[in-house]
């Protein structure tokens, strides 16, 4: 069975600082990972999909990278602003992408 | 309507009723999927909608839950006989069909229903 884990569970930086946040899965042979932006209240909202041939996907300020073979993948924001400020989730499909695993996400806050 | 709509957006019901739940999917997605999100956690899947193929349900966590989707449009979640455990936000998701196992597949989700079993 899938196990994702997201650490830290919460960040919080100055605006304007780079940083990365972590994904882990227990299960290599996955189709594709994606991350998601959950603000308060609201749906979730895809940020980047990276299927299991690549290895990175880059969008404006942020670029998510997989590592199948050691269970990872990451998301970079670069000069992060108070804007970004939500909850990110990653999620693991070993099928369809609607049935994947998702992370308990890493609650990100930026300060002006 | 331009997104997918979820309504009502909060329902608060009292331990033992019945609840339904509508997600409206983006016109011409044929999947839907139904989630629920514990505070402080992510998504859990419930149930999924292809088309006219038969539901997957493997999600569902018991059989006070249900699902029915009319065609390729809206579709109901009913919890019956509610337990306190059942508070969470239900998220509905729809997609285009994915055009072979593991397809990229963009994922639209609604705003969710936060339910509250007092």
């Amino acid at each position: 069975k899938q196990e994702v884990t997201q650490i830290p569970a919460a960040l919080s930086v100055p605006e304007g600082e780079n940083l990365v946040l972590n994904c882990s899965f227990t299960d290599s042979a996955i189709y594709n990972l994606q991350w998601f932006r959950q603000d308060p209240g609201k749906g979730l909202t895809s940020l980047l999909l990276i299927q299991s041939s690549q290895r990175e996907q880059t969008s404006g300020r942020l670029n998510a990278s997989l590592d199948k073979s050691s269970g990872r993948s990451t998301l970079y924001i670069a000069a992060s602003q108070p804007g970004d400020s939500a909850t990110y989730l990653c999620a693991a499909s070993n099928t369809n992408a609607g049935k994947s695993t998702f992370g308990d996400g890493t609650t990100l806050t930026v300060k002006p | 309507g331009a997104g997918v709509s979820q309504s009502p957006s909060n329902k608060v019901t009292e331990k033992g009723k019945d609840v339904e739940l509508r997600c409206d999917p983006i016109s011409g997605h044929t999947a839907l999927y139904w989630y629920r999100q514990r505070l402080g956690q992510g998504l859990e899947f419930l149930i999924y909608f292809q088309g006219n193929s038969a539901p997957d349900k493997s999600g569902l966590p018991s059989d006070r839950f249900s699902a029915e989707r009319t065609g390729e449009s809206v579709s109901t979640l009913t919890i019956q006989r509610t337990q306190q455990e059942d508070s969470a936000v239900y998220l509905c998701a729809s997609s285009l069909v994915a055009l072979y196992q593991g397809a990229p597949e963009k994922l639209f989700f609604g705003s969710g229903t936060q339910l509250s079993v007092l």
